[in-house]
């Protein structure tokens, strides 16, 4: 079996500050993602990896960077925290088009 | 793009009933259908796919069902329990890397 991990756990942060969002995985998997999950709702796709060096826009890529350090990381910058925005970001990662193992979650809080 | 629709945003059942979930979608070209369980406080876990080419797959008490006609796909949880409360999401991926999620659906079983 493997494991993701997501640090920081919660991430509290300024209006106007970058803030960054860090994955691992040891499944060895090649394909990497970022959601979004804002309560009551459903997950929105940020960036994706499909292997290591690649990186791919989401429907919600806008305000947000990626970096595919190396296979088994995947890092989320947001570039400039909006005030009052509070949300669950969620890393998964998976064997090409199958199922994603998710990670335990980092819960942003902007002030 | 895809566009997913979850058409059951609260759903309770009685112990021991079977509950019924349904997604449709937009995209014609959509091959991979996964669902997803989020338990209270936790992340998401894969819980059954199906794949384009059958329209119908069994895994213990969940059945999974692909009507491509209509563009529709529903789970079937069978003899609930109280266990299988949380939030239940599918999902559609259309082909390339990408997935779209539903909104979720809050199930219920009341014991």
């Amino acid at each position: 079996g493997g494991i993701i991990t997501q640090t920081p756990k919660f991430l509290i942060g300024q209006e106007g500050q970058k803030l960054t969002l860090k994955c691992q995985q040891n499944f060895n998997h090649d394909t990497m993602y970022w959601y979004r999950q804002d309560s009551g709702k459903g997950l929105r796709l940020i960036y994706y990896s499909i292997t290591e060096n690649d990186l791919q826009k989401g429907d919600l890529s806008e305000g947000y960077d990626a970096s595919r350090e190396k296979k088994s990381s995947f890092s989320l910058t947001v570039t400039s925290a909006q005030k009052n925005e509070m949300a669950v970001f969620l890393c998964a990662s998976s064997v090409g088009k199958n199922e994603q193992y998710f990670g335990p979650g980092t819960r942003l809080t902007v002030l | 793009g895809e566009k997913v629709e979850q058409h059951e945003s609260t759903l309770s059942v009685r112990e021991g009933d079977s509950a019924v979930i349904n997604c449709t979608y937009t995209d014609t070209a959509s091959s991979y259908f996964p669902w997803y369980k989020q338990e209270a406080g936790k992340s998401l876990h894969f819980v059954i796919d199906i794949r384009s080419n059958v329209d119908r797959k069994q895994s213990q008490r969940l059945i999974v069902l692909l009507d491509k006609k209509a563009k529709r796909f529903s789970l079937h949880i069978t003899a609930t329990q109280p266990e299988d409360s949380a939030i239940y999401f599918c999902a559609v991926n259309t082909g390339n890397y990408k997935y779209v999620f539903g909104a979720g659906t809050r199930l219920k079983v009341i014991a």
